[in-house]
């Protein structure tokens, strides 16, 4: 089975440029997570969604940050504009239903510098 | 609030020797999950084994298997027989609830295998 894709690997801007990275879950799974892992850290939640609606955004930075799931399948995750402290790399995974004892499928994530 | 400690930083292992990563969580949850997850330089996360809340058992995974205390709020892996390929970083990781709650990571444990 296909697993998660994202895109790009890598991304290089400049502060106050504006980026975006694409996720495709794996098939048929419902949740969909956005996290960011900063260097030496552990990843952190950025938003969850089931199917096309947003189950938790408390810790995107909404002034900036913004992502959206079309038709339940695909997302998109926007940073207008990047900040040198959004350097890191996002994270995509997804899994079957959200239930507590499932696990996540990641993508290889993108890797953003802003310089 | 929910929290994950790992207060190792880095670990070193002999190659065929075990080796055990901590780590603690914070929970008033009665029902929640445990992951860990290994992330080697490619960057993608990889998961390792899960213990629930509720489970007696202490889980295992092939040479990956889980010391859950629960008293103690610990969840320990042990990796039984290291080789040189199990050299990343390892991340403990929990989840609330039932479902559709997100999962938090703790900051990680750099693991080398040496021959």
């Amino acid at each position: 089975e296909a697993g998660v894709a994202q895109s790009p690997r890598y991304k290089i801007i400049e502060k106050r440029q504006s980026v975006a990275f694409w996720c495709n879950p794996i098939s048929g799974h419902a949740t969909l997570y956005w996290y960011q892992q900063i260097l030496g850290q552990g990843p952190k939640l950025l938003i969850q969604f089931q199917n096309n609606g947003v189950v938790d955004d408390s810790q995107l930075p909404k002034d900036r940050f913004s992502a959206e799931r079309l038709k339940g399948v695909d997302s998109t995750l926007k940073i207008q504009p990047a900040k040198l402290e959004d350097s890191a790399v996002y994270l995509c995974a997804s899994s079957l239903v959200g239930a507590s004892n499932e696990k996540l499928f990641f993508g290889s994530g993108t890797q953003l510098s802003v310089l | 609030a929910q929290k994950i400690t790992q207060t190792q930083p880095g670990m070193f292992v002999q190659e065929k020797e075990a080796v055990t990563l901590d780590c603690t969580y914070d929970t008033s949850d009665q029902s929640y999950g445990l992951f860990w997850y290994k992330q080697p330089s490619s960057g993608e996360m990889i998961f390792l084994i899960y213990q629930g809340s509720y489970d007696e058992q202490n889980a295992t995974e092939g040479r990956y298997s889980l010391n859950f205390q629960k008293a103690r709020k610990s969840a320990n892996l042990v990796i039984s027989a290291s080789q040189l390929g199990d050299s990343a970083m390892y991340f403990c990781a929990m989840r609330e609830g039932y479902n559709t709650d997100k999962l938090i990571f703790g900051t990680g444990t750099r693991l080398q295998v040496f021959p």
